[in-house]
């Protein structure tokens, strides 16, 4: 079945470090995005890609990096200088300019000790 | 800029008891709508989609909401809840002039036994 791959489920980090999460799809879909998830905040638009090796930031991309290599990848790297990393990470794609809506992993929860 | 509101951030109602979770759009140009369902620690599942046609879209679980152009909404209903319903839903809307989906900030929606 096609579908949205996140992984790891569960992320543990030491402050400081960073950790790089990973989003893959087998959808065919071009674009794609990443989320953040805090609790009673709704979502939050980290970075998006329309395309192979172009990407934008969304709302709130510092201390966030990404890369979009392959079609089906789009990892999500939260660097040191991001202050507050706790939080859920949802991976999306979409298709046709996401006029059908998008599809969502389920998700990272890291944790930042 | 494009908005959608979710009136109520908490909808507590009793098991086979009707629901209606609103949500309020600001587009003035042709939108697609949808709905989304989260369970926890989980992604964004779709439940319905409005992209065009009759206004009122069915969708999974019993799920169905209506398009209302005047009111600029699309509130999403169910006849008889169950405990299993008990979850967050975001409604979003895109229009024609960009690629991203706006989402709105959530509801959660608490069935009662």
């Amino acid at each position: 079945d096609g579908g949205i791959t996140q992984s790891p489920k569960y992320l543990f980090r030491k402050e400081g470090q960073n950790v790089t999460l990973s989003c893959e799809q087998n959808l065919n879909h071009d674009a794609m995005y990443w989320y953040r998830q805090d609790p009673g905040q709704g979502l939050r638009l980290i970075y998006y890609s329309q395309i192979v090796n172009d990407f934008q930031k969304g709302d709130i991309a510092e201390g966030y990096s990404v890369s979009r290599e392959k079609k089906e990848s789009f990892p999500l790297t939260v660097t040191s200088a991001q202050k507050n990393p706790t939080a859920f990470y949802l991976c999306a794609s979409s298709t046709n300019r996401g006029v059908y809506g998008y599809t969502f992993g389920s998700g990272t929860r890291l944790t930042v000790v | 800029a494009q908005s959608v509101t979710q009136l109520d951030s908490q909808v507590p109602v009793f098991e086979e008891a009707p629901v209606e979770l609103r949500c309020n759009y600001s587009s003035s140009v042709s939108v697609y709508l949808f709905w989304y369902v989260q369970y926890p620690n989980q992604g964004l599942q779709l439940l319905l989609k409005y992209l065009s046609g009759s206004t009122l879209v069915k969708g999974i679980n019993g799920f169905e909401a209506e398009f209302n152009k005047s009111q600029t909404s699309f509130h999403l209903r169910k006849p008889s809840v169950h405990i299993s319903d008990t979850a967050e839903y975001f409604c979003a809307e895109k229009s024609l002039n960009t690629d991203k989906l706006i989402f709105g900030t959530g509801t959660r929606l608490q069935v009662f036994p």
